[in-house]
């Protein structure tokens, strides 16, 4: 079975902040595919990073970085410098090598992004 | 359109109806997944399609629901005899048919049971 956990459920930043979100997942593959969705106040689910679990190098692009760890099963994302423009809820998602291709989803962590 | 496109955006319904949505995936992608959304919710999977099949159904929530694809492109999710729980957001998505490629979501129907 398959499970990914965000524990933090809403976080409030002022602008210009840093601020990190915590991705921890289950799985018993031993090849697998970690996703993060931004989700803006439009609803429409927008896709932002894909990792793979043989590539554990970490990536930065722009403001955004993040950070996979097999041996801690996380994924974490960081946003420097938050912007107004980043306030949304973000899912985490894993996809197994298994029989089940699904996408199975975090519950999300909703950024509240303050002027 | 290059994207997903979902319809009808938003559907009231009166309990006891049955309702149909319509997904149209972007072009070429083999698989085809429905998520449901409750307000202020995770992503509930429903069910997947590679193709015109359905090897996981396992997401579906009761034998009211179900869903078929034709023609490797558009699917159609019906929800028989609805019910005030069924109010949600249905999220369509479809991908490339390799693992590790993203899933691409589209606006969702907004279905609100009355």
């Amino acid at each position: 079975a398959q499970k990914v956990t965000q524990a933090q459920t809403e976080i409030s930043v002022v602008e210009k902040e840093d601020v990190t979100l915590d991705c921890v997942y289950e799985t018993r593959d031993t090849t697998y595919y970690l996703f993060w969705y931004k989700q803006p106040p439009s609803g429409e689910l927008v896709f932002l990073i894909r990792r793979n679990s043989f590539d554990e190098q970490n990536e930065i692009s722009g403001r955004y970085s993040w950070n996979f760890q097999k041996s801690t099963s996380s994924f974490n994302f960081t946003i420097t410098a938050s912007q107004v423009v980043d306030s949304a809820v973000y899912f985490c998602a894993l996809r197994g090598s298994g029989s089940a291709r699904q996408l199975t989803f975090g519950s999300g962590t909703q950024l509240t992004v303050l002027p | 359109g290059a994207g997903v496109s979902q319809s009808p955006s938003n559907k009231v319904t009166e309990k006891g109806k049955d309702v149909e949505l319509r997904c149209d995936p972007i072009s070429g992608h083999t698989a085809l997944y429905w998520y449901r959304q409750s307000l202020g919710q995770g992503l509930e999977f429903l069910i997947y399609f590679q193709g015109n099949s359905a090897p996981d159904k396992s997401g579906l929530p009761s034998d009211r629901f179900s869903a078929e694809r034709t023609g490797g492109s558009v699917s159609t999710l019906t929800i028989q005899r609805t019910q005030q729980e069924d109010s949600a957001v249905y999220l369509c998505a479809s991908s490339l048919a390799g693992l590790n490629t993203e899933a691409f979501f589209g606006q969702g129907t907004r279905l609100t049971v009355v």
